[in-house]
């Protein structure tokens, strides 16, 4: 399958500062990537979808100056949380999607602890 | 709504069978996953279903029924490191993934 890769793969960092994950696709083009957030013995949910060059279309009760999302490219997406806080820490996920691909291969998640 | 129901937790034993089922209600179809998820780590792909019918991929099958909206992963010649979750998933009709909430399998010697 597909390679995304997924990094950093766990982040701590202090409340109030941000923090930037980068999910790039290694060996096909990401017309599409999803960004997920999973808290424990949770599903996973989905934040936000991106198109390359365009603005990403997020998930209602997710606050999109807080979660920013940039899909620049075709091989890269980057997710920053601004002004992180304890509530913030998660396990996030991305999947990327090529044009009429039928599954969204994922990256290798990021576990973010805010103290 | 759309909804996913899978059980939250089963067991069985190493070198048994067990079979994970998974029922959907979601505005359009496009497809069902099964995903595999160890803690900590990102799911992995295991099976898609378009079409009714039976899937085999080795150990692994999965079924589907689009009139019943129902699926279910086959889990064949158990082994310990199969304990993880297993979510299962549906394309709506916008093509987004519908996750149901995991079932984690526990798998005993």
């Amino acid at each position: 399958g597909a390679v995304v890769s997924q990094h950093p793969s766990w982040v701590i960092c202090k409340s109030g500062t941000s923090v930037k994950i980068e999910c790039r696709s290694l060996d096909f083009q990401a017309t599409t990537m999803f960004w997920y957030r999973q808290f424990p013995k949770q599903s996973l949910m989905l934040m936000a979808t991106s198109n390359e060059g365009s603005k990403a279309t997020y998930e209602q009760g997710v606050e999109k100056d807080k979660f920013l999302i940039n899909h620049a490219s075709l091989t890269l997406s980057t997710l920053t949380v601004t002004s992180a806080h304890p509530e913030d820490s998660s396990f996030y996920i991305c999947s990327a999607s090529g044009q009429g691909e039928t599954e969204a291969f994922f990256g290798q998640g990021t576990r973010l602890t805010v103290v | 709504g759309q909804n996913i129901d899978q059980p939250t937790e089963m067991t069985a034993t190493e070198g048994a069978i067990v079979q994970i089922n998974c029922t959907y209600q979601t505005s359009g179809f496009n497809g069902l996953f099964w995903y595999q998820q160890h803690a900590g780590e990102a799911p992995t792909f295991l099976s898609y279903n378009v079409l009714d019918g039976l899937e085999e991929k080795g150990r692994f099958s999965s079924f589907l029924s689009r009139s019943k909206g129902y699926s279910y992963l086959l889990l064949k010649e158990l082994q310990m490191k199969d304990s993880a979750s297993y979510l299962c998933a549906v394309k709506d009709s916008n093509y987004q993934l519908i996750w149901g909430a995991g079932t984690k399998l526990i798998i005993k010697p």
